[in-house]
């Protein structure tokens, strides 16, 4: 299976402190995208880095990836209680015409308190 | 606003009985999806559609029927062969294949 793992499988931090999630996967990909998910509720996209990138910013998250190892991660910064949510790597193996499909790791269930 | 709809949020299966859940989009994407995740449990892929009457099966696709038969929809049936629905699906849509998709908010399933 090409699925991706996700750890930690839970993350508990305080308000204020940075939060990192990491991914490894199995094969090799087009890029990786990352989302994020509330309780009860569709998945929101966050972020997506190609192949070729190493390093991607957003706002606070920073995504790194290194196609070597075969890991991503995610970094939140100053994190602030509504970052609580579960969040997933997603990887892309194919191009249009090969379906590019993604494949979603378990997730990091992040919990932020005030 | 442009988005995702899906319904009925909730909905409950009696045995033997087929079940379908509407997905709509107003993006004007081409590729559809629809995945299942269970409790703690990443998404799994049940059918995908690139392309409006062509359709593909994912990798859990047992028990399930898909239909494309415009941009805009993409329903899924829940058959009676589906010994185990209980689960939460999703919808998604995405430009093309390969791009980050969009997520409508879901449809609880329970059997009765």
């Amino acid at each position: 299976s090409q699925q991706g793992e996700e750890d930690p499988q839970a993350l508990s931090i305080q308000e204020g402190e940075n939060a990192t999630m990491n991914c490894s996967y199995k094969t090799s990909i087009n890029n990786l995208q990352w989302y994020r998910q509330n309780s009860g509720r569709g998945l929101v996209h966050l972020i997506l880095i190609r192949s070729n990138e190493r390093e991607k910013h957003s706002g606070r998250l920073r995504v790194t990836l290194d196609t070597s190892k075969k890991s991503s991660s995610l970094l939140i910064t100053a994190s602030r209680a509504a970052d609580t949510a579960s969040y997933f790597c997603a990887t892309v193996w194919g191009g249009y015409n090969q379906g590019g499909k993604l494949i979603f790791g378990q997730g990091t269930e992040l919990s932020v308190k005030p | 606003d442009g988005g995702i709809t899906q319904s009925p949020k909730y909905l409950f299966r009696k045995e033997g009985q087929n079940v379908t859940l509407s997905c709509e989009q107003n993006l004007n994407h081409d590729a559809m999806y629809w995945y299942r995740q269970d409790p703690g449990q990443g998404l799994r892929l049940i059918y995908y559609s690139q392309i409006v009457n062509d359709f593909q099966k994912g990798d859990i696709a047992e028990g399930y029927s898909v239909s494309r038969e415009k941009k805009e929809s993409f329903p899924l049936t829940v058959t009676s062969a589906q010994k185990n629905p209980t689960a939460f699906y999703l919808c998604a849509s995405s430009i093309i294949s390969n791009q980050p998709q969009h997520f409508g908010d879901g449809t609880r399933l329970s059997i009765l």
